[in-house]
């Protein structure tokens, strides 16, 4: 069955200080996808980034960047110099099914206050 | 990116009335829909998928018939609770498909049961 594990429930930082949240995940499908979302506590979600199962590369954009391992079925996402505005729930998600890329199982989310 | 706008933000209900959510794609047809139930501090959990014109198709242990969804056109998507409780508030949010390349999120709606 399909599934994402977000182990860190909450994380607790300091400004500048770098962060990485953890997401493993389970899927019998040979192509699928996966998500990360930021949700601030306004609610609405925030897309951050798509990956397919097929690119291994890891990506950086700006602060962030993300590590795709499919040896060990892990999706981490780092915050380099983490700010203030960066404390939000942040959710790891996978399609669902195949042919289904946008119908997603989501983690239990990792909360992440950063202090100034 | 496209914008989907998801009306009311905040809705208020007595027990027992129904309470309907749109959810509207603003600048492209979206002819698939999705739509999630958060519990406080929990995850988002998939309700259903909207399908515009034809019956939506429901996860296992939601009940069709408390949650009715229409997707009658290729922008608009509604999701009604039907004889709210108390246990239906939670926070519900959509999101619309362009052509399967991405899925962008509404921006959420808080339902309170009183």
């Amino acid at each position: 069955a399909q599934k994402v594990t977000q182990a860190q429930t909450e994380i607790s930082v300091v400004e500048k200080e770098d962060v990485t949240l953890d997401c493993v995940y389970e899927t019998r499908d040979t192509t699928y996808y996966l998500f990360w979302y930021k949700q601030p506590p306004s609610g609405e979600l925030v897309f951050l980034i798509r990956r397919n199962s097929f690119d291994e590369q890891n990506e950086i954009s700006g602060r962030y960047s993300w590590n795709f391992q499919k040896s060990t079925s892990s999706f981490n996402f780092t915050i380099t110099a983490s700010q203030v505005v960066d404390s939000a729930v942040y959710f790891c998600a996978l399609s669902a099914e195949f042919g289904a890329t946008n119908k997603l199982i989501f983690g239990t989310g990792t909360l992440l206050a950063v202090q100034p | 990116g496209a914008v989907v706008s998801q009306h009311p933000s905040r809705v208020i209900c007595k027990s027992g009335t129904s309470v309907k959510i749109e959810c509207r794609s603003l600048d492209f047809q979206a002819t698939t829909m999705f739509w999630y139930r958060q519990f406080p501090k929990q995850s988002l959990m998939l309700m259903a998928t909207s399908n515009e014109g034809s019956k939506a198709t429901y996860e296992q242990g939601v009940e069709k018939d408390k949650f009715l969804i229409n997707h009658a056109s290729l922008t608009l998507s509604t999701l009604t609770v039907t004889s709210a409780h108390p246990e239906d508030s939670s926070f519900y949010i959509c999101s619309a498909v362009d052509r399967d390349t991405e899925a962008f999120f509404g921006q959420g709606t808080r339902l309170t049961v009183v």
